[in-house]
């Protein structure tokens, strides 16, 4: 049983556009959302991170944005470009356990040019 | 600049022998990791220590030791692999806080046949 749930698997996005991708969770324990990019051929490596005291958190192209109540956050990548292809992980990690990081199942971006 | 370097990056073993994957950080990090990546599951723990000698179960330990000897590397061993211990194989490093984010090597690509 995933205890962060992501989705799509996949993800098709013309270059240019958005893509979107979603996670949920149901640990209320959770205190820290980090994202990790991974290229083929290398490991993840962290992309942009949230708290949840804050509703939203940009740098650059990257956005996380939380909805607490929800328990549900999501990555938008503005203006996808084709190197922005790469497999994106969510994650979650518990108040004063730093090092129990849980991940969710990935999805695939493709940004066609 | 950061570095976690994995020992092979493919291997191919049989049924029932004994496997050795290392891991070695040049960041001194207190704490080192052992995961496995499997497509639509993402990034499992399944072992990480805080300091030389110690060690925790993550969420999938079993069939799986691991010993740090020294505080720079980080051993992930098979007692006798199965063909359900297939996978890609990522070593990971994280220093005390505040900062949570984790450093990943390459990965193993590991096939039992």
């Amino acid at each position: 049983q995933q205890q962060v749930k992501q989705s799509p698997q996949s993800l098709i996005v013309q270059k240019g556009g958005i893509s979107i991708i979603n996670c949920a969770y149901e640990n209320t324990a959770f205190d820290y959302f980090p994202w990790y990019q991974q290229f083929p051929g290398k490991g993840p490596a962290l992309l942009i991170a949230i708290r949840p005291d804050v509703s939203e958190k940009k740098e650059g192209r990257f956005t996380i944005s939380f909805n607490k109540s929800a328990k549900q956050f999501s990555l938008h990548i503005m203006d996808s470009q084709p190197g922005d292809s790469a497999t994106y992980f969510c994650a979650a990690v518990p108040i004063n356990a730093g090092n129990m990081l849980t991940f969710g199942g990935g999805t695939r971006l493709m940004v066609k040019p | 600049d950061v570095k976690v370097t994995q020992s092979s990056r493919y291997l191919v073993k049989r049924t029932g022998e004994k496997v050795f994957l290392e891991c070695v950080q040049d960041m001194d990090h207190e704490n080192m990791f052992w995961y496995r990546q499997d497509p639509g599951l993402g990034l499992r723990l399944i072992y990480f220590s805080y300091d030389v000698k110690m060690k925790e179960k993550g969420d999938i330990p079993e069939g799986y030791s691991v010993s740090r000897e020294k505080k720079e590397r980080f051993s992930l061993i098979l007692e006798s692999a199965s063909t359900n211990q297939t996978s890609m194989y990522l070593c990971a490093s994280r220093g005390d806080r505040p900062s949570n984010e984790q450093f990943f090597g390459p990965g193993t690509r590991l096939t039992v046949l």
